[in-house]
């Protein structure tokens, strides 16, 4: 079937306003990761759904972030009172089994100014 | 927790021979995945190994050694459209989550 979709692919926001970040996973598949990658950087790991288990959140970087994993397949990303330093490649990825072998999606460029 | 390290930036040939190192340091992982990533493109999956040794996956090789907590991509006949970025990571044995490189920039020149 159809990859893993994620929408808007740009998102130019203004300081202090909050952004929603969509991910649709590969269908049928059980996990969800959210990763951030800044420019020349490598991909930093901030949440990862499991089924109906209880997310890991230990990569979100502060409370403004959270996120959230509807009926086990779309995923929303929120950034609440955005700053500057937020501006990067939010990339989402999905696999049905092992965790080595992740499906990314095209990634939502988000800007703050 | 994980680190790994990888060189920043390598340049060959189009026809030549490239080796992507990458070393770690971690408490225990599963094994040692590669991906590459195109300019403004999502990464995708390349090689994954468990065990050590060689994985061979056309051009493409991967090499684990988890005395040496070191690994490498090799890739043959390089062709221009594997410049790119190269990423390793490791899934650690507590979660399911990958920790990556920071990515080789792999230029190839004709």
């Amino acid at each position: 079937g159809a990859g893993v979709s994620q929408s808007p692919s740009n998102k130019v926001t203004e300081k202090g306003k909050d952004v929603e970040l969509r991910c649709d996973p590969i269908s049928g598949h059980t996990a969800l990761y959210w990763y951030r990658q800044s420019l020349g950087q490598g991909l930093e790991f901030l949440i990862y759904f499991q089924g109906n288990s209880a997310p890991d959140k230990s990569g979100l970087p502060s409370d403004r972030f959270s996120a959230e994993r509807t009926g086990g397949s779309v995923s929303t990303l929120t950034i609440q009172r955005t700053q500057q330093e937020d501006s990067a490649v939010y990339l989402c990825a999905s696999t049905l089994g092992s965790a080595d072998t992740q499906y990314f999606g095209p990634g939502t460029r988000l800007t703050v100014l | 927790g994980q680190s790994l390290e990888q060189p920043s930036e390598v340049t060959a040939v189009e026809g030549a021979i490239v080796q992507i190192n990458c070393t770690y340091q971690t408490s225990g992982f599963y094994g040692l995945s590669w991906y590459q990533q195109h300019d403004g493109g999502a990464p995708t999956f390349l090689s994954y190994n468990a065990l050590d040794g060689l994985e061979e996956t056309g051009r493409f090789s991967s090499f684990l050694s988890r005395s040496d907590s070191y690994g490498y991509l090799l890739l043959q006949e390089l062709q221009m459209k594997d410049s790119a970025s190269y990423f390793c990571a490791v899934r650690d044995l507590a979660g399911n989550m990958l920790t990556f490189g920071g990515g080789t920039r792999l230029m190839v020149k004709p």
